[in-house]
């Protein structure tokens, strides 16, 4: 079956340090979104990829980068990680077209930064 | 102003009752509707998807979408303690970016 799955489950790291964040999706989906989920804020867009080489800025961009060099892998990289990043991170993919009417989501990763 | 606003609870109800979740939206682009659940320390799953106005049934479950007041709503009759979690609206225009709701958290009590 395909699926998205979404590595490290958990991280803590320190202040300061760079941390990537791992994605894969086998649904062979052009469409791939990280977003961040804190209580009150719901999910915000970070960054959005639309296909191979592509990369846009979401809501929260800043101190956050992506980059897109094949279909199935979209990692997420916190340059230098901040206390104000400690949150759930949810990678997700979807296909092209007015039809894509869903979003599948990885398990998350939870990130500490201490 | 969010493009979609959610009331995040939390909702707590009886086992059997009929609960109603509700958004608010402020683009008239938006043109497919969707609502997901989200269980504790998982990742949001696809519940119901209508396409512009009109209502959709799934089981215990109905979404209605009225365009003219720019408001959603998802229904859950006879509720169960398995559908205690959180549940986000989403919507989309005719491009590729999904709008979520913040969420809203739900405990139905047996």
């Amino acid at each position: 079956d395909a699926e998205i799955t979404q590595s490290p489950r958990h991280k803590i790291t320190e202040t300061g340090r760079q941390v990537t964040l791992a994605c894969h999706q086998t649904w062979n989906h052009n469409n791939m979104f990280w977003y961040r989920q804190d209580l009150g804020h719901g999910l915000r867009l970070i960054h959005y990829s639309y296909g191979v080489h592509d990369t846009n800025k979401g809501e929260v961009s800043d101190g956050y980068s992506v980059s897109r060099s094949n279909t199935e892998d979209l990692p997420l990289t916190l340059e230098s990680a901040a206390s104000s990043q400690t949150s759930v991170y949810f990678c997700a993919s979807s296909e092209s077209g007015p039809m894509n009417t869903e979003a599948f989501f990885g398990q998350g990763t939870r990130l500490t930064v201490v | 102003q969010k493009e979609v606003e959610q009331d995040p609870g939390p909702l707590s109800v009886p086992e059997g009752a009929i609960v109603s979740l509700n958004c608010t939206y402020s683009n008239s682009a938006f043109q497919y509707f969707m609502w997901y659940r989200q269980y504790s320390r998982k990742g949001p799953e696809l519940l119901m998807y209508t396409y512009s106005s009109g209502n959709k049934e799934d089981g215990r479950f109905t979404a209605q979408v009225d365009k003219s007041s720019k408001y959603i709503s998802l229904f859950i009759r006879d509720s169960q303690p398995s559908d205690s979690a959180t549940y986000l609206c989403a919507m989309r225009r005719t491009g590729n970016q999904f709008y979520f709701g913040t969420g809203t958290s739900l405990t139905v009590i047996p």
